[in-house]
């Protein structure tokens, strides 16, 4: 049983690009969240896709977008790279039914911008 | 404005010691509290987790106690060992299945 799978699992940027992660659900779950994590902070959520929609936002600018493809798979994208975008981008997946629906982490991409 | 407030930052116990971390939140909305467990390199494992209408909840080694009329709960490790030492997080889901987090705990267990 496949879990939460991202890549890649470094990526090096300068400012000013545009930067792609991916990220594929453990197996059966329908709905996909992306978190940024500062080092040594606790993860802050991005948003969240369900059914191909953003379904929820946290307080992260537009240059933050995504995507959720018919197949739960999910891509976090970044615009106009800034330094303090440097952090490990965690994509969880969970269950939208039900409450209590325990998230499952991946381990990670490092971004890290020059 | 933090939703989750963790403490304490660090704590280093001895082996077989019971490391304690707490966390308190403010919004009575939020319907599910689960604690991730986190090692260098890695993501954040899911633990344990607990509803508001539970008061406890064992699971192996780890235990969780909640408050409700506090809104306060409590991770609880037994006979922790060195392979225990680790970055704790607590976490609360509001009813939009959306995930906030402590500031993480830093748990190292000498042997």
């Amino acid at each position: 049983d496949a879990g939460v799978t991202q890549s890649p699992t470094h990526l090096i940027k300068t400012r000013g690009q545009q930067v792609t992660l991916r990220c594929s659900p453990k197996s059966g779950h329908d709905t996909v969240s992306w978190y940024q994590q500062a080092l040594g902070q606790g993860p802050q959520f991005i948003f969240q896709y369900y059914e191909e929609e953003e379904r929820q936002r946290g307080n992260f600018p537009d240059r933050f977008s995504g995507h959720q493809f018919p197949n739960y798979s999910s891509e976090l994208n970044v615009n106009a790279l800034l330094l303090g975008d440097s952090a490990l981008y965690l994509c969880a997946s969970s269950l939208a039914r039900g409450a209590g629906q325990p998230q499952h982490f991946g381990d990670g991409t490092r971004l890290s911008i020059l | 404005q933090q939703q989750v407030k963790q403490s304490p930052q660090s704590l280093i116990v001895q082996k077989g010691g019971i490391p304690i971390i707490n966390c308190a939140y403010e919004n009575t909305a939020f319907d599910y509290f689960p604690w991730y467990q986190q090692f260098p390199g890695k993501g954040p494992a899911l633990l344990i987790a607990i509803r508001p209408d539970v008061s406890e909840k064992k699971e192996g080694r780890f235990t969780i106690s909640f408050n409700k009329s506090a809104k306060q709960f409590s991770l609880h490790i037994m006979d922790s060992q060195p392979g225990d030492s680790a970055t704790y997080f607590c976490a609360a889901k509001n009813t939009g299945n959306q995930f906030y987090f402590g500031t993480g705990t830093s748990l190292t267990v000498i042997p």
